[in-house]
């Protein structure tokens, strides 16, 4: 399967705990993107890269988050000293800077903080 | 700032029926992208179809297509001759330019009743 894949699908923690959740894009797709979607709710822009470049936060983006994306490739994001709040899907997409760009959704990690 | 719009939380229709589903978005922008996307339940978001706002002709993907009326700023989803596994949350969806993040509208859960 080359789709977008995310680790780890189900995530719970206590409210405090650091979590890191990872994301692997389409091969050879250089734009990566995080959204979180609450329930009931469409996603909502976190922040995006463009090879290992971040090339925007979004205002949700608190300075508990942080996203890397390293060699281009994968990217993590990182939710320290985590709040009730957190609690959403956090998906990823991914597409490449050229034809159609249109945006490729994994499956998403759901977390849970209680 | 852009905004999209759904006025149907919920819907439900007859299988092998037509149905719509509304969404309208606000922008001061003359060239964008609209997207339609579907989430099946505890499933991963997928693009349903899409559409350039320099195009005039409607985009459609086999059984479904868009009426969309760029001067009224809005983008329904027709689907025809429904089935069972189009059960799902619909989301509208606007993109400024290319690479740039999607926004998302609240969605409209869709029931295909046997």
């Amino acid at each position: 399967d080359t789709g977008v894949s995310q680790d780890p699908r189900h995530k719970i923690t206590k409210r405090g705990q650091n979590v890191t959740f990872r994301c692997d894009p389409i091969s050879e797709h250089n734009r990566l993107y995080w959204y979180r979607q609450t329930l009931g709710q469409g996603p909502e822009f976190l922040t995006y890269f463009q090879n290992e470049a971040q090339l925007e936060k979004s205002r949700l983006l608190s300075d508990r988050f942080s996203a890397e994306r390293p060699k281009g490739s994968f990217s993590t994001l990182e939710i320290q000293r985590t709040e009730q709040g957190d609690s959403a899907m956090y998906l990823c997409a991914s597409s490449l800077a050229s034809g159609t760009d249109t945006q490729y959704f994994g499956p998403g990690t759901r977390l849970t903080v209680l | 700032a852009q905004t999209v719009t759904q006025s149907q939380p919920e819907m439900s229709v007859q299988e092998a029926e037509t149905v719509t589903l509304s969404c309208t978005y606000d922008t001061s922008e003359s060239n964008y992208y609209l997207f339609w996307y579907k989430q099946p339940p505890s499933r991963q978001m997928i693009l349903v179809i899409r559409q350039e706002a320099y195009k005039q002709q409607n985009a459609t993907e086999n059984r479904f297509s868009v009426n969309f009326q760029k001067a009224a700023k809005s983008f329904s989803l027709k689907i025809s001759d429904s089935q069972l596994g189009d059960t799902a949350m619909y989301f509208c969806a606007f993109m400024k330019h290319e690479g740039d993040k999607v926004i998302f509208g609240p969605g409209t859960s869709l029931s295909v009743i046997p």
